[in-house]
């Protein structure tokens, strides 16, 4: 079995402020992560993805996330926030040694950027 | 452009009356799948389909069916709606379905079962 945590329903933060979405994993394999964005009546679009290799990945409009394996973590992260990334973030796991690449989400997090 | 399409983007039907919702990728991918959004629930697979001819259920497929007969396209249908499948649905597709390909979704549609 496969899930997602994000523990935060909402983030405000001021522009310009760091600006952190938190996500904890469960998998039974080996945990593909990936980040996506939802935009008001917009479809989801990806943001950034963990495979394997280096723990700190890059992704769009200067996002980053860590992969954390013995917090199971998966936290996205921008080091200074913009208004226009106020929108509905899902981290999502997929078990890499899973036979049916199921994709598992998260609840969403709301994130609100003041001026 | 690249993208995933669905139709209708919004729906309004009573209970009981069939309908489809379509989707349509250009991007030669083979991985498709569906997803219903409700609050406070995330994102719930339906159904998926691997290739051409090739589907499976996700987690929450009771009420759906789902056909892919040609790679471009893969239809959601709803025989005989109920109110609890009032939801907002997003299609999406993958280059292929090993698991370290993002996926691309269509704009979503939001249905309403009366």
């Amino acid at each position: 079995a496969q899930s997602v945590a994000q523990p935060e329903d909402q983030v405000n933060v001021a522009e310009g402020n760091p600006l952190t979405v938190k996500c904890t994993y469960s998998v039974s394999g080996n945990p593909y992560l990936f980040w996506y964005v939802q935009y008001p009546n917009r479809g989801l679009q990806f943001l950034l993805k963990y495979i394997t290799g280096d723990n700190l990945v890059k992704g769009s409009y200067g996002f980053e996330a860590e992969f954390n394996k013995s917090q199971t973590s998966f936290h996205l992260k921008k080091p200074s926030a913009l208004v226009s990334d106020s929108a509905l973030y899902f981290c999502a796991v997929r078990d890499g040694w899973s036979n049916d690449y199921k994709l598992s989400f998260g609840a969403g997090t709301t994130v609100t950027v003041r001026a | 452009e690249a993208q995933v399409t669905q139709n209708p983007r919004y729906l309004i039907t009573v209970t009981g009356k069939k309908l489809t919702v379509t989707c349509s990728q250009n991007m030669n991918h083979e991985y498709m799948s569906w997803y219903r959004q409700d609050p406070g629930l995330g994102l719930r697979q339906i159904y998926y389909s691997m290739n051409v001819e090739v589907t499976d259920k996700g987690d929450v497929p009771e009420g759906y069916k789902v056909s892919r007969k040609e790679k471009r396209n893969f239809p959601l249908i709803l025989e005989s709606p109920s109110p609890n499948q009032t939801s907002l649905y997003f299609c999406a597709s993958s280059f292929r379905a090993e698991a370290n390909t993002e996926a691309f979704f269509g704009q979503g549609t939001r249905l309403t079962v009366v």
